[in-house]
């Protein structure tokens, strides 16, 4: 069974920047992995904001940015907002059946 | 306006099975795989089955195979998810998406599994 791992939690003070990587227990994730991310709010559903590891939604705000990092996808988040604090979850393709990670909540203080 | 509307959740016994349906307008639905998540209380999204534009590819998460069976019907714009033998693992919000790249989402109806 494959498992997908993300830091359960990060903190980030408003403005500054943090990064959100997702593994693979299968190895190193690749672009063939298409990598999407998620954000969801308390008593939302998610809301998809990268996919195919780097590419943006019209609704993506600017400030976040996917990239294969050291082996695993990665979400940069660069001048936190109060408004970024939330759980971020990624996706990744297995040839067909895909994958959640865990989940990271990320506080901005 | 894009809308996915899931229906067909509810309280089921142990042993059971249901039939979850989404409804799509706004889009046109056909073009696109679909997805349906589910979510169980106070846990992150489970990827649970898709199926690509003409029904003729579908995929599963391998630890619930054989218990699920997606499906659409494109005159509908609809999309089903029947589960058999349900169990309380099973209690969950199930959500489907679709787009090109996850771009819909629906709110989600909430199956609870319990005698």
């Amino acid at each position: 069974q494959v498992v997908v791992t993300q830091e359960p939690s990060l903190t980030v003070s408003p403005g500054g920047t943090v990064t959100l990587t997702c593994g693979s227990s299968t190895g190193t994730v690749t672009s063939g992995h298409k990598a999407y991310w998620f954000q969801q709010k308390p008593g939302q559903a998610p809301r998809t904001l990268i996919y195919d590891t780097s590419n943006k939604h019209s609704w993506t705000p600017a400030r976040f940015s996917g990239s294969l990092l050291g082996g695993k996808a990665a979400l940069t988040l660069s001048g936190a907002q109060p408004e970024d604090e939330a759980e971020y979850y990624c996706l990744l393709c297995y040839s067909g059946p895909w994958v959640f990670g865990g989940g990271t909540m990320l506080t901005v203080l | 306006e894009v809308q996915l509307v899931e229906s067909g959740g509810g309280l089921v016994q142990p042993g059971g099975s249901l039939r979850l349906s989404c409804a799509a307008s706004g889009f046109t639905f056909s073009r696109y795989w679909m997805t349906w998540v589910r979510q169980a209380p106070g846990k992150g999204p489970e990827w649970v089955a898709n199926i690509n534009q003409d029904g003729g590819a579908k995929y599963y998460a391998d630890s619930l195979k054989g218990r699920f069976t997606i499906s659409r019907d494109n005159a509908r714009n609809a999309l089903y998810l029947q589960i058999y033998s349900l169990t309380a693992e099973d209690t969950a919000v199930y959500f489907c998406e679709g787009g090109a790249a996850a771009d819909y989402w629906g709110q989600g109806t909430l199956v609870t599994v319990s005698s």
